[in-house]
């Protein structure tokens, strides 16, 4: 099992659409997440830190579960670009090794 | 102003040549990453840098070789590759030391192609 999993994708969807995704990680020392998206063939970038309270940055929402050791991202009305890899990311503060899930690709259709 | 700078953007080199990749930020970060990124899959960390002193290697092979010349600036020299060294190499930094939690930053990546 891996130590960060995310749904599979892709996931298709058209525009307007809301759309939601997991991840799970099975470190409970795990110590600080992120949600990252990456374009293709492109770096990835920071969408959001994820904390217990929850956040929100306009459409986008996180929320982080400790007890469940559950990670979750809401996109509300889908934009076409936020077509990208979405990977969700651990620090268990060893050394700063970032552990990521295999990320989740979004396609966004007209 | 969150930025990571890489060069060269592509890369590529023979099985028998020697190149090195840089990255450099001036955020002020005190560690940074090498990590390589194959298609489909997520970066895989290769090095960590804090203070300027290697803190992990995760077993990469010696053909790989990182160095940090200053706390801005971090190469990553390259010999003798094989053609499965061909990817995404990204260089990132963060804040605090490596054994912070800090968000870490990356840079535009160098495509490296191995011939």
């Amino acid at each position: 099992r891996k130590e960060v999993e995310q749904d599979p994708g892709p996931f298709n969807v058209p525009e307007g659409a809301t759309v939601a995704f997991n991840c799970t990680y099975s470190n409970s020392a795990s110590q600080s997440f992120f949600w990252y998206r990456q374009d293709c063939r492109k770096e990835p970038k920071l969408l959001m830190s994820v904390y217990s309270s929850g956040n929100e940055d306009g459409r986008f929402t996180a929320q982080l579960n400790r007890a469940s050791q559950y990670i979750s991202l809401l996109i509300r009305d889908s934009k076409l670009s936020d077509s990208a890899t979405y990977l969700c990311v651990v620090n268990r503060n060893q050394g700063g090794k970032l552990i990521f899930g295999q990320g989740t690709e979004l396609s966004v259709k007209p | 102003d969150t930025e990571v700078t890489q060069t060269p953007k592509h890369l590529v080199m023979g099985m028998t040549n020697k190149k090195s990749l840089k990255c450099e930020q001036h955020m002020g970060h005190r560690a940074m990453y090498w990590y390589k990124q194959k298609a489909k899959k997520p970066p895989e960390l290769m090095f960590v840098y804090s203070y300027e002193k290697l803190s992990i290697n995760e077993s990469v092979p010696s053909r790989f070789s990182p160095e940090c010349p200053n706390s801005s600036l971090l190469n990553l020299h390259l010999h003798a590759l094989q053609p499965e060294d061909s990817a995404l190499y990204l260089c990132a930094s963060s804040q605090g030391p490596s054994g912070s939690t800090d968000t870490q930053y990356f840079g535009p990546g160098t495509r490296l192609t191995v011939l």
